[in-house]
């Protein structure tokens, strides 16, 4: 059965830290992996990944895949309050049904 | 430019009616993705629309719930003889999707519809 899981569930770290989120997953055909972030109520998206190894990098957010592992980490360096969020892994199966792990909640303090 | 829009954004109903919750997708966008998000849960697949294709139905809990998506655009998704259980987020997705034979995986999220079935 396809499936991601998520690792921590919850993280709480003070300001400036840096953080390491693990999405791991076991899904038939696979093509891509993306992050996501759910602050309120609609995820954002993050970084699409596609190629083994290839660092994605946003500000101080970076991803990086490894195929061979079947899994993905997200990296937050300096962390601000405004990081607090859940963070959501999704990989598509091979008829682009979605599935999501059931996300790491960050919760960083001032 | 306007985002997934998706209406009502809250619906309390008692057990046993029907409701239809609606998404707005981008202009555009050929894919279009219901999920349902209960509380402290990631989002759970519940419908696929691609374009003309029949939809990817493999996800929806129960025959209890439909979905619809008139002109490529709109989609509605019934929930019939709600029960307590229903109770969670209904999040709609839109991305670009299979497009010149490249499929786009980047999915646009609505601010989704708070359904509390009391």
């Amino acid at each position: 059965e396809d499936k991601v899981v998520q690792s921590p569930l919850s993280l709480v770290v003070h300001e400036g830290d840096t953080v390491t989120l693990n999405c791991s997953y076991e899904v038939t055909n696979f093509r891509s992996l993306l992050w996501y972030k759910q602050e309120k109520k609609a995820p954002t998206f993050l970084f699409m990944l596609t190629s083994s190894g290839i660092e994605k990098k946003s500000g101080r957010l970076s991803s990086i895949l490894d195929k061979k592992e079947l899994s993905s980490i997200l990296n937050i360096t300096a962390t601000q309050t405004g990081d607090s969020a859940i963070y959501l892994c999704a990989v598509p199966n091979t008829g682009n049904q979605f599935y999501f792990g059931t996300g790491t909640s960050l919760t960083v303090i001032p | 430019g306007a985002g997934v829009s998706q209406s009502p954004s809250n619906k309390v109903t008692e057990k046993g009616k029907d409701v239809e919750l609606r998404c707005d997708p981008i202009s555009g966008h050929t894919a279009l993705y219901w999920y349902r998000q209960s509380l402290g849960q990631g989002l759970e697949f519940l419908i696929y629309f691609q374009g003309n294709s029949a939809p990817d139905k493999s996800g929806l809990p129960s025959d209890r719930f439909s979905a619809e998506r008139t002109g490529g655009s709109v989609s509605t998704l019934t929930i019939q003889r709600t029960q307590q259980e229903d109770s969670a987020v209904y999040l709609c997705a839109s991305s670009l999707g299979l497009a010149g034979g490249h499929i786009t995986y980047e999915q646009y999220f609505g601010p989704g519809t708070r359904l509390t079935v009391t």
